[in-house]
């Protein structure tokens, strides 16, 4: 398996509480993606990054910001979760973007009541 | 707007059947098309994929096919096992600028029966 860990991997939180999940790579990869599984929508882009403090929005970035200081690290915040950000969330990163192989991390299950 | 529409949305198949999974897109620009498996209570694997300028790839038992003027591509999996009973998505990437990720279809719950 790729490098990849993410945290928490559980967590529940209440409405109107800020909220951020960490990803976490070992492989030296430039680029990394946050995405959201939903029943009914498969997995959607939030944002992604291409490298250190270059990041840009993708299909469901309403709510959402992201932070990436490092080649290593990736955050997404949820500044005041609400009820339809309940899902849950992977991580994954490329080399060389678009057409390069994606590797997923094992997701965070996020439940904001 | 759905870019990527993927069918069905679940599948069961006999042990030693052929499952079928079936993507259409219409963005034209997109030129790389991945398959993902996903196992429950795990992030999505890259399984095979295809471009364009083929009409089918094979690696052991999956196989795409691609038609490129239809803007279809399908997913065979033979000698299906229950080892496979996964949700499978397929995918789109686009060509042009810029790394943005994969535009995902809405994934099919496969189950094989033994």
């Amino acid at each position: 398996d790729a490098g990849i860990t993410q945290s928490p991997r559980h967590k529940v939180t209440e409405t109107g509480t800020p909220v951020t999940l960490r990803c976490h790579q070992t492989e030296n990869h430039r680029y990394m993606y946050w995405y959201r599984q939903d029943p009914g929508h498969g997995l959607r882009l939030i944002h992604y990054s291409y490298g250190v403090k270059d990041t840009d929005k993708g299909e469901v970035s309403d709510g959402y910001s992201v932070s990436r200081s490092k080649t290593e690290d990736f955050l997404l915040t949820l500044e005041s979760a609400t009820s339809s950000q309940t899902s849950v969330y992977f991580c994954a990163i490329s080399g060389s973007g678009r057409t390069d192989t994606q590797y997923f991390g094992p997701g965070t299950r996020l439940t904001v009541l | 707007q759905q870019q990527v529409k993927q069918s069905p949305q679940s599948l069961i198949v006999q042990k030693g059947g052929i499952s079928i999974i079936n993507c259409a897109y219409e963005n034209t620009a997109f030129d790389y098309f991945p398959w993902y498996q996903q196992f429950p209570g795990k992030g999505p694997a890259l399984l095979i994929a295809i471009r364009p300028d083929v009409s089918e790839k094979k690696e052991g038992r999956f196989t795409i096919s691609f038609n490129k003027s239809a803007k279809q591509f399908s997913l065979h999996i033979m000698d299906s096992q229950p080892g496979d009973s996964a949700t499978y998505f397929c995918a789109c990437v686009k060509s042009g600028g810029g790394a943005d990720g994969l535009t995902f279809g809405k994934g099919t719950h496969l189950i094989i029966q033994p």
